[in-house]
């Protein structure tokens, strides 16, 4: 059974803090890491990927991923009351091209 | 900046009805998906199209679901005869590669089965 797994929070962070978000799967070979924001009754918006072990920096967010530990998080810095939303951690099957096997989502909330 | 558009935005419909989903995926991308995410759950994959044929399904995807690609533009899923728990958001995304990531979504269809 794949699995991603996440809490689902509710998270809260300062404003100005660093929001850090965490998810785990469970497919060991997984390639492709992707995270995605989801505003209350909007569609995913793709924030970052990775492919690679270490950190991705775009920005204000940080993608981390350490395949032998088979853990991806993703760091938010500076948060600001706009990035409060439901963040989606998606892995891409091991067995596919083109599927995503989806974690139930962090909701994260940044208080002024 | 290219998106993602789908129509309608909200189908309301009677369980045993066919219902329509269209999407008109971004005009560079060459693999589409549909998606659904009942309320308050994960998003599921349902179906990968490429090249004018389904790449790949998942289990949801049974016979009561299709795809087409109808013109250069549209890309639809149809539901033959609908159930309750059909109700739920169908997203539809395009990605330029085949690599399953970098899907760009459409804002959505919220389908309601009464």
């Amino acid at each position: 059974q794949k699995e991603v797994e996440q809490n689902s929070g509710p998270l809260s962070v300062p404003e100005g803090a660093i929001a850090s978000l965490n998810c785990t799967y469970s497919d060991r070979g997984s390639q492709s890491f992707f995270w995605y924001r989801q505003y209350s009754g909007k569609s995913p918006e793709l924030i970052m990927f990775i492919y690679s072990n270490g950190d991705k920096e775009d920005g204000r967010f940080t993608a981390q991923l350490n395949k032998a530990s088979q853990y991806v998080s993703l760091l938010i810095r500076d948060s600001q009351p706009s990035d409060s939303a439901t963040y989606l951690c998606a892995v891409r099957a091991l067995d596919s091209n083109y599927q995503l096997i989806w974690g139930a989502g962090t909701k994260l909330i940044i208080k002024p | 900046e290219p998106e993602v558009t789908q129509t309608p935005s909200h189908q309301v419909t009677q369980m045993g009805q066919e219902v329509i989903l269209r999407c008109v995926p971004i005009s560079n991308h060459l693999y589409f998906y549909w998606y659904r995410q009942i309320l308050g759950q994960k998003v599921e994959f349902l179906v990968s199209f490429y090249n004018n044929e389904i790449s790949e399904k998942s289990e949801i995807f049974d016979d009561q679901f299709s795809v087409e690609r109808p013109d250069g533009s549209n890309f639809t899923l149809k539901i033959r005869s609908t159930k309750l728990e059909d109700s739920a958001m169908y997203f539809c995304a395009s990605s330029v590669t085949s690599l399953g990531g970098e899907q760009f979504f459409g804002p959505g269809t919220r389908l309601t089965v009464l």
